[in-house]
């Protein structure tokens, strides 16, 4: 009974592709988030969709498009990847804006 | 602006020993929201509490306490005889009415056997 899944876990790939991460929660919550965590484990949030309507969007350049179909998913559309894409990206979600997150477990993400 | 500092980068203790992880915090709201969160070796990130601005009270659960002080604009986190599962990235957080969420730098936690 995963809460908050994300696929893929790993994603290598070359500079100038185009990839996407899938986030699934099943939590019934109403908000859901992407952080961006680099390799010094520094944790900074890209976006926040409520209700599926993006809310926070942060300075991020805009190959990254996130999409959300429906309230329990969350995807992530990068374009033209670049090396300094490299991280671990989490998708997370909370029950309003205020509560805590529960987040997915990752996906590590090497662009080569 | 906010900002959450957490100014041990690393910290090594042995096994037993009990250990507190620091957290300061800046806001200029009134009504805000504290996080800790725990990052183990594996990756996932898991809650652990979290306590708004009109609750000052400590907290127990366990091994684990919080203490709370306004004054100083501090939620610091203890581990009291501290297990090697315990090793961790540690993460407090703030959220405010009006911003987005914001993560402290963390803090690693070494529990040598």
């Amino acid at each position: 009974d995963t809460a908050v899944s994300q696929t893929p876990k790993y994603l290598v790939t070359q500079m100038g592709n185009d990839k996407s991460i899938k986030c699934e929660q099943n939590l019934g919550h109403d908000t859901m988030y992407w952080y961006k965590q680099d390799s010094k484990k520094f944790l900074k949030i890209m976006f926040s969709y409520n209700n599926k309507e993006l809310i926070i969007n942060e300075t991020v350049p805009n190959r990254f498009s996130p999409k959300s179909p429906d309230k329990a998913h969350l995807n992530l559309h990068i374009n033209s990847l670049e090396l300094g894409d490299s991280a671990v990206y989490f998708c997370a979600s909370s029950r309003g804006q205020l509560n805590e997150q529960f987040f997915g477990p990752g996906t590590r993400l090497t662009v080569l | 602006a906010q900002k959450v500092t957490q100014a041990q980068t690393e910290i090594s203790v042995v096994e037993k020993e009990d250990v507190t992880l620091d957290c300061v915090y800046e806001t200029r709201d009134t009504t805000y929201y504290l996080f800790w969160y725990k990052q183990p070796p594996s990756g996932e990130l898991v809650f652990l509490i979290r306590r708004n601005s009109f609750d000052e009270q400590n907290e127990i659960s366990g091994r684990y306490s919080w203490n709370f002080q306004k004054s100083t604009s501090s939620f610091n986190f203890t581990i009291t005889a501290s297990q090697v599962v315990d090793s961790a990235v540690y993460f407090c957080a703030l959220k405010t009415s009006y911003d987005k969420v914001i993560f402290g730098p963390g803090t690693s936690l070494s529990v040598i056997p």
